[in-house]
């Protein structure tokens, strides 16, 4: 089966501090997803990855940025926390196009800036 | 823009009774179609999903889904409720051309009595 691995299952952060929240695939997967996920808003796509130092703007990019230097890894990179930030992360990653294939997620990485 | 709704924040059901959840999408085209599962503090586990072909799928855990292009939906069902299932429940589509993503529904947390 695809691993998806987040380093991190539960972060506590001050204001202001520069965060990595880092994810790592293990099937070749070309394409790469961070999500926020918060209660009664489902998921949101933050930004998103076809390839290697390839990214996309999601829906909700303000705020963060991303690095995909090697295939198996996608880093989504607070630049400046806020505590509007509080919330899930969650890394997926698909084969090919997601449509058919869907996503495999990771655990998720729960993030408190104070 | 494809869009997902989960008219239902919240569902209540008794153990051994059956579960139904809505789940209804905005697209020109046909769609790629999923249900994720969430448990408490883990990532989405892929229910089922459809492609083509028979409107009836089957997934994992006992779950089923039926698409209806009439009605743009993709109900979740399942006849018999265990414990276990309760969690959190996500609807997703997903485009045909390449380099799309999925878009999510709010979910549907669903709790069961015993």
């Amino acid at each position: 089966d695809v691993k998806v691995t987040q380093s991190s299952r539960y972060l506590v952060k001050r204001t202001g501090e520069k965060v990595f929240l880092e994810c790592v695939q293990d099937m070749d997967h070309e394409n790469m997803f961070w999500y926020r996920q918060d209660p009664g808003l489902g998921l949101r796509l933050i930004y998103f990855s076809y390839d290697v130092k390839m990214k996309e703007k999601g829906d909700i990019p303000e705020g963060y940025s991303v690095s995909r230097e090697k295939k198996e890894r996608f880093s989504l990179i607070l630049e400046s926390a806020s505590t509007n930030q509080t919330s899930m992360y969650l890394c997926a990653s698909s084969l090919g196009n997601p449509g058919p294939y869907g996503y495999t997620f990771g655990s998720g990485t729960r993030l408190t800036v104070v | 823009a494809q869009s997902v709704t989960q008219p239902d924040i919240h569902i209540t059901v008794s153990e051994g009774a059956s579960l139904e959840l809505r789940c209804n999408y905005s697209y020109g085209a046909t769609p790629y179609l999923f249900w994720y599962v969430q448990s408490p503090g883990q990532g989405l586990q892929l229910l089922l999903k459809y492609f083509s072909g028979d409107t009836l799928v089957q997934g994992i855990k006992g779950f089923e889904a039926e698409f209806k292009r009439s009605q743009s939906s993709f109900n979740l069902r399942k006849p018999s409720v265990h414990w276990s299932d309760a969690a959190e429940y996500f609807c997703a589509v997903g485009q045909g051309a390449a380099g799309n993503k999925l878009t999510f529904g709010g979910g549907t947390r669903v709790l069961v009595k015993p």
